[in-house]
């Protein structure tokens, strides 16, 4: 079955303790895969689109990777205005169409 | 460059009463727009997806004469919830496919049916 999972649900770092978050997906096909950061009550805002096995991408703190089954949004040395979810989701092939499924994301939490 | 301007942000209605959610794109042309909706603690779930100028294809599940959508331009896609009760209270959101920067999405709604 396709899926996307993320890991931990939820995580709570102190400030400037480095960490990763997790995606995991089970998808033949892949096409895309999107990082996002949502806050409550506001729409996900876009932050990385990984296409192949290999590829980085970094922005200020965060860095994202990407292998044949998962990728990790690594954070280093967070801020409390870090604190958000971050959602993933991967865009693939099915049969003739595209789809888009997301992650439940993870709720992450960084004290000052 | 690439705003999705969704309104409104929040909305409270009585029961069995219809309401319109938009979402404009301001600076691109959206010839699809897809349409959430997010439960508390949960993750985005596909209603639809709408395409300027013909009918939107709806997920499985999902009441298409209850959740009207219409795409009559290139730059605004509404959402009407007809005959809402409580059980349609959620958190709505579009969002327009963007090529390399992935999807850009709406800011949300949050409808409260009472």
């Amino acid at each position: 079955e396709d899926q996307v999972t993320q890991s931990p649900e939820a995580l709570r770092l102190q400030e400037g303790e480095s960490s990763s978050l997790n995606c995991s997906y089970t998808v033949s096909g892949l096409r895309g895969l999107f990082w996002y950061r949502q806050d409550p009550g506001k729409g996900p805002e876009f932050l990385f689109t990984l296409y192949s096995a290999g590829e980085e991408k970094e922005k200020e703190r965060l860095k994202a990777t990407l292998t044949k089954k998962e990728s990790f949004l690594h954070i280093t040395a967070p801020k409390p205005e870090d604190s958000a979810t971050y959602l993933c989701a991967v865009l693939y092939n099915a049969g003739n169409n595209r789809k888009l499924i997301w992650g439940l994301g993870t709720s992450l939490g960084v004290n000052p | 460059g690439a705003v999705v301007s969704q309104h409104p942000s929040r909305v409270i209605c009585k029961s069995g009463t219809s309401v319109k959610i938009e979402c404009r794109s301001l600076d691109f042309q959206a010839t699809t727009m897809f349409w959430y909706r997010q439960f508390p603690k949960q993750s985005l779930m596909l209603m639809a997806t709408s395409n300027e100028g013909s009918k939107a294809t709806y997920e499985q599940g999902v009441e298409k004469d209850k959740f009207l959508i219409n795409h009559a331009s290139l730059t605004l896609s509404t959402l009407t919830v007809t005959s809402a009760h409580p059980e349609d209270s959620s958190f709505y959101i579009c969002s327009a496919p963007r090529g390399l920067y992935g999807y850009t999405f709406g800011s949300g709604t949050r409808l409260t049916v009472v």
